[in-house]
Protein backbone atom coordinates (compact mmCIF):
# COMPACT_ATOMS: atom_id res chain seq x y z
CA UNK A 1 0.00 0.00 0.00
CA UNK A 2 1.24 3.47 -0.37
CA UNK A 3 3.26 5.18 2.27
CA UNK A 4 1.68 8.60 0.99
CA UNK A 5 -1.63 9.68 -0.01
CA UNK A 6 -2.51 12.79 -1.39
CA UNK A 7 -5.97 14.59 -1.10
CA UNK A 8 -8.10 15.98 -2.78
CA UNK A 9 -7.26 13.72 -6.20
CA UNK A 10 -8.07 16.90 -7.95
CA UNK A 11 -8.63 20.48 -7.21
CA UNK A 12 -9.92 23.75 -9.83
CA UNK A 13 -9.63 26.89 -8.73
CA UNK A 14 -9.31 30.19 -9.75
CA UNK A 15 -6.32 32.19 -10.62
CA UNK A 16 -5.69 34.28 -7.04
CA UNK A 17 -7.09 31.72 -4.79
CA UNK A 18 -5.11 29.51 -2.54
CA UNK A 19 -4.87 26.23 -3.18
CA UNK A 20 -4.47 23.01 0.23
CA UNK A 21 -3.10 19.71 -0.46
CA UNK A 22 -3.28 17.27 2.18
CA UNK A 23 -0.92 14.37 2.59
CA UNK A 24 -1.29 11.54 5.02
CA UNK A 25 1.76 8.45 5.59
CA UNK A 26 1.81 5.67 7.61
CA UNK A 27 5.00 5.25 9.20
CA UNK A 28 7.52 7.35 10.97
CA UNK A 29 9.27 9.17 8.66
CA UNK A 30 12.88 10.63 8.57
CA UNK A 31 11.48 13.66 6.15
CA UNK A 32 8.69 14.06 3.95
CA UNK A 33 8.91 16.28 0.23
CA UNK A 34 6.82 17.87 -2.13
CA UNK A 35 7.31 17.22 -5.53
CA UNK A 36 5.35 19.08 -8.74
CA UNK A 37 5.20 17.66 -12.34
CA UNK A 38 4.23 19.46 -15.26
CA UNK A 39 2.31 17.43 -17.84
CA UNK A 40 4.59 14.94 -19.54
CA UNK A 41 7.50 16.06 -17.80
CA UNK A 42 9.51 14.74 -15.06
CA UNK A 43 9.20 15.59 -11.11
CA UNK A 44 10.57 18.69 -9.69
CA UNK A 45 11.56 19.12 -5.91
CA UNK A 46 9.80 22.06 -4.07
CA UNK A 47 10.45 21.51 -0.39
CA UNK A 48 11.50 19.07 2.25
CA UNK A 49 10.38 19.29 5.88
CA UNK A 50 12.59 17.31 8.20
CA UNK A 51 10.48 15.19 11.08
CA UNK A 52 11.44 17.27 13.61
CA UNK A 53 9.84 20.38 11.78
CA UNK A 54 6.38 21.64 12.14
CA UNK A 55 6.39 24.45 9.13
CA UNK A 56 8.27 25.56 6.29
CA UNK A 57 8.38 28.33 3.78
CA UNK A 58 9.50 29.04 0.41
CA UNK A 59 8.13 31.75 -1.61
CA UNK A 60 4.58 31.09 -2.43
CA UNK A 61 5.04 27.74 -0.87
CA UNK A 62 3.92 26.85 2.87
CA UNK A 63 4.39 23.44 4.55
CA UNK A 64 3.09 21.65 7.74
CA UNK A 65 4.24 18.63 9.26
CA UNK A 66 2.20 17.13 11.70
CA UNK A 67 3.77 13.89 13.02
CA UNK A 68 1.26 13.41 15.35
CA UNK A 69 -1.52 12.81 13.18
CA UNK A 70 0.89 11.58 10.06
CA UNK A 71 0.44 14.33 8.06
CA UNK A 72 1.06 16.96 5.72
CA UNK A 73 0.04 20.07 4.25
CA UNK A 74 1.04 21.75 1.21
CA UNK A 75 -0.42 25.54 0.23
CA UNK A 76 0.12 27.36 -2.54
CA UNK A 77 -0.93 31.34 -1.83
CA UNK A 78 -2.13 33.58 -4.83
CA UNK A 79 -2.05 30.83 -7.30
CA UNK A 80 -1.50 31.60 -11.15
CA UNK A 81 -2.02 30.09 -14.30
CA UNK A 82 1.10 28.34 -14.39
CA UNK A 83 0.59 26.14 -11.32
CA UNK A 84 -1.52 24.31 -12.43
CA UNK A 85 0.66 20.77 -12.19
CA UNK A 86 0.01 17.84 -10.59
CA UNK A 87 1.70 17.60 -6.85
CA UNK A 88 3.00 14.55 -5.28
CA UNK A 89 4.45 13.66 -1.54
CA UNK A 90 6.85 11.78 -0.67
CA UNK A 91 8.11 9.94 1.90
CA UNK A 92 11.10 7.42 3.09
CA UNK A 93 9.01 4.00 3.98
CA UNK A 94 10.37 4.56 7.60
CA UNK A 95 12.99 2.56 9.58
CA UNK A 96 16.57 1.98 9.40
CA UNK A 97 19.24 2.87 5.85
CA UNK A 98 16.86 3.71 3.24
CA UNK A 99 17.67 4.62 0.16
CA UNK A 100 14.10 4.99 -1.28
CA UNK A 101 11.15 7.69 -1.26
CA UNK A 102 7.44 6.10 -1.75
CA UNK A 103 5.59 8.66 -3.76
CA UNK A 104 1.42 9.07 -3.66
CA UNK A 105 -0.68 9.29 -6.39
CA UNK A 106 -0.49 13.23 -6.73
CA UNK A 107 -3.08 15.74 -6.71
CA UNK A 108 -4.08 17.41 -9.82
CA UNK A 109 -4.21 21.01 -9.70
CA UNK A 110 -6.04 23.52 -12.19
CA UNK A 111 -5.45 26.93 -11.75
CA UNK A 112 -8.02 28.89 -13.98
CA UNK A 113 -7.36 31.91 -15.79
CA UNK B 1 23.95 21.73 -9.81
CA UNK B 2 23.09 18.47 -11.44
CA UNK B 3 21.20 17.43 -14.56
CA UNK B 4 19.76 14.23 -15.90
CA UNK B 5 19.35 13.39 -19.11
CA UNK B 6 17.29 10.79 -20.03
CA UNK B 7 16.95 9.42 -24.24
CA UNK B 8 14.84 8.51 -26.04
CA UNK B 9 12.28 11.40 -24.81
CA UNK B 10 9.69 9.47 -26.86
CA UNK B 11 9.69 5.35 -27.93
CA UNK B 12 6.93 2.88 -30.15
CA UNK B 13 8.33 -0.37 -29.77
CA UNK B 14 6.68 -3.93 -31.10
CA UNK B 15 5.74 -5.93 -28.34
CA UNK B 16 8.31 -8.70 -28.16
CA UNK B 17 11.60 -6.39 -28.81
CA UNK B 18 14.23 -5.44 -26.53
CA UNK B 19 14.63 -1.91 -25.19
CA UNK B 20 17.44 -0.16 -23.55
CA UNK B 21 17.12 3.40 -21.97
CA UNK B 22 19.55 5.56 -20.74
CA UNK B 23 19.83 7.80 -17.78
CA UNK B 24 23.37 10.24 -17.59
CA UNK B 25 23.71 12.16 -14.65
CA UNK B 26 26.27 15.36 -14.99
CA UNK B 27 27.40 17.94 -12.13
CA UNK B 28 28.16 15.29 -9.25
CA UNK B 29 29.32 12.01 -8.42
CA UNK B 30 28.86 8.87 -6.86
CA UNK B 31 24.49 9.72 -6.54
CA UNK B 32 22.34 7.01 -6.19
CA UNK B 33 20.43 6.56 -9.13
CA UNK B 34 16.50 5.08 -9.42
CA UNK B 35 14.63 4.35 -11.89
CA UNK B 36 10.81 4.73 -11.77
CA UNK B 37 7.17 3.43 -14.12
CA UNK B 38 4.21 6.23 -14.12
CA UNK B 39 1.17 4.78 -15.21
CA UNK B 40 -1.12 7.67 -16.60
CA UNK B 41 -2.60 9.83 -14.06
CA UNK B 42 -0.69 7.79 -11.42
CA UNK B 43 2.13 8.02 -9.19
CA UNK B 44 5.33 6.88 -9.61
CA UNK B 45 6.12 2.97 -9.11
CA UNK B 46 10.22 2.33 -7.79
CA UNK B 47 11.51 -0.20 -10.33
CA UNK B 48 15.02 0.02 -9.54
CA UNK B 49 17.92 2.14 -7.57
CA UNK B 50 21.58 1.43 -7.36
CA UNK B 51 23.78 3.27 -4.82
CA UNK B 52 27.21 2.67 -6.66
CA UNK B 53 28.39 0.72 -9.52
CA UNK B 54 27.54 -2.74 -10.21
CA UNK B 55 24.54 -2.42 -7.84
CA UNK B 56 21.66 -3.10 -8.19
CA UNK B 57 18.29 -3.63 -5.81
CA UNK B 58 15.17 -4.64 -7.82
CA UNK B 59 11.96 -3.15 -6.31
CA UNK B 60 9.10 -5.30 -8.42
CA UNK B 61 9.45 -8.68 -10.20
CA UNK B 62 9.26 -8.04 -14.00
CA UNK B 63 10.77 -8.51 -17.24
CA UNK B 64 12.87 -5.49 -16.54
CA UNK B 65 16.35 -4.99 -15.49
CA UNK B 66 19.11 -2.70 -14.71
CA UNK B 67 22.75 -2.00 -14.71
CA UNK B 68 25.02 0.85 -13.71
CA UNK B 69 28.36 0.07 -16.02
CA UNK B 70 29.77 3.75 -14.92
CA UNK B 71 29.15 6.24 -11.70
CA UNK B 72 26.91 8.32 -13.60
CA UNK B 73 25.09 5.93 -16.44
CA UNK B 74 22.03 3.73 -15.41
CA UNK B 75 20.55 1.76 -17.92
CA UNK B 76 16.94 0.10 -18.19
CA UNK B 77 17.01 -3.23 -20.07
CA UNK B 78 14.47 -5.45 -21.11
CA UNK B 79 14.59 -8.53 -23.55
CA UNK B 80 11.64 -9.20 -24.75
CA UNK B 81 8.68 -6.25 -23.99
CA UNK B 82 4.96 -6.79 -23.55
CA UNK B 83 1.64 -4.36 -23.61
CA UNK B 84 2.21 -4.13 -19.68
CA UNK B 85 5.77 -2.19 -20.01
CA UNK B 86 4.07 0.62 -21.42
CA UNK B 87 4.66 4.27 -19.17
CA UNK B 88 6.55 6.86 -18.59
CA UNK B 89 10.04 6.22 -17.31
CA UNK B 90 11.76 8.50 -15.39
CA UNK B 91 15.06 8.45 -13.71
CA UNK B 92 16.30 9.99 -10.70
CA UNK B 93 19.41 10.98 -8.86
CA UNK B 94 19.66 11.42 -5.25
CA UNK B 95 22.19 11.45 -2.08
CA UNK B 96 22.03 9.94 1.15
CA UNK B 97 18.51 8.36 2.83
CA UNK B 98 16.02 10.04 2.07
CA UNK B 99 17.06 13.25 0.56
CA UNK B 100 15.77 15.18 -2.28
CA UNK B 101 15.50 13.84 -5.64
CA UNK B 102 16.09 15.28 -8.72
CA UNK B 103 14.96 13.95 -11.98
CA UNK B 104 15.07 13.65 -15.80
CA UNK B 105 12.71 14.51 -18.51
CA UNK B 106 11.59 10.92 -18.46
CA UNK B 107 10.37 8.46 -21.33
CA UNK B 108 7.58 7.72 -22.83
CA UNK B 109 7.44 4.29 -23.91
CA UNK B 110 4.47 2.64 -26.04
CA UNK B 111 4.24 -0.91 -26.91
CA UNK B 112 2.24 -2.30 -29.39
Amino acid sequence: SQQGEEDPQALSIQEGENATMNCSYKTSINNLQWYRQNSGRGLVHLILIRSNEREKHSGRLRVTLDTSKKSSSLLITASRAADTASYFCATDPGGGSNYKLTFGKGTLLTVNP
Amino acid sequence: SQTIHQWPATLVQPVGSPLSLECTVEGTSNPNLYWYRQAAGRGLQLLFYSVGIGQISSEVPQNLSASRPQDRQFILSSKKLLLSDSGFYLCASGFGIAETQYFGPGTRLLVL
